[in-house]
């Protein structure tokens, strides 16, 4: 099946700095990716679909000046956490879909942020 | 909109034993049905999805689910539970309309005692 990477798998900062996130297709293109954030014990919430060569698309309550996406490429897209705060700590796991499925999301292994 | 609900966030079971996890979705549409499972600290892995074809879905790691119109279920079963399959169980929804992401229920702890 694709493999979806994300870098770093865990990452501890201080509070009022920029953290950034990768997210990897390491064997197929995905146009379309999306960013997840989990909390403890809590389940994925939908924070942004991410689009190749265009702006990312922001639900509702997401910042989009705070969680800034770059698609800049078919195989990377990328979330920088802004100006970083305790609030901001959580899982965020990103997902696309694999070349030729329509179906199937495959998701990365997650990033654990802690913004001390 | 669709939604998906889980009864129950945490569920206990004895090794060997039947394993049901419950999901009752809400689409206006009809649905596209998964579940995932996650392991501690890992991302999602797909354990089996229902996409309009046989409603008596078999995925991975033995485990099945039916999708049940009237009742507007997808329960997810495995006959004899092993302790390997302790772990967070989300059931998620997407439509064919417009964006292809999913929504995700609460999630369901399976915990299998020896």
């Amino acid at each position: 099946g694709a493999v979806v990477s994300q870098h770093p798998s865990w990452v501890i900062c201080k509070s009022g700095t920029s953290v950034k996130i990768e997210c990897r297709s390491l064997d197929f293109q995905a146009t379309t990716m999306f960013w997840y954030r989990q909390f403890p014990k809590q389940s994925l919430m939908l924070m942004a679909t991410s689009n190749e060569g265009s702006k990312a698309t922001y639900e509702q309550g997401v910042e989009k000046d705070k969680f800034l996406i770059n698609h800049a490429s078919l195989t990377l897209s990328t979330l920088t956490v802004t100006s970083a705060h305790p609030e901001d700590s959580s899982f965020y796991i990103c997902s696309a879909y694999g070349a030729g499925g329509l179906w199937e999301q495959f998701f990365g292994p997650g990033t654990r942020l802690t913004v001390l | 909109a669709q939604s998906v609900t889980q009864l129950g966030s945490h569920v206990s079971v004895s090794e060997g034993a039947l394993v049901l996890l419950r999901c009752n979705y809400s689409s206006s549409v009809p649905p596209y049905l998964f579940w995932y499972v996650q392991y501690p600290n890992q991302g999602l892995q797909l354990l089996l999805k229902y996409t309009s074809a046989a409603t008596l879905v078999k995925g991975i790691n033995g485990f099945e689910a039916e999708f049940k119109k009237s009742e507007t279920s997808f329960h997810l079963t495995k006959p004899s539970a092993h302790m390997s399959d302790a772990a967070e169980y989300f059931c998620a929804v997407r439509t064919d309309t417009g964006r292809r992401a999913l929504t995700f229920g609460s999630g369901t702890r399976l915990q299998v005692q020896p």
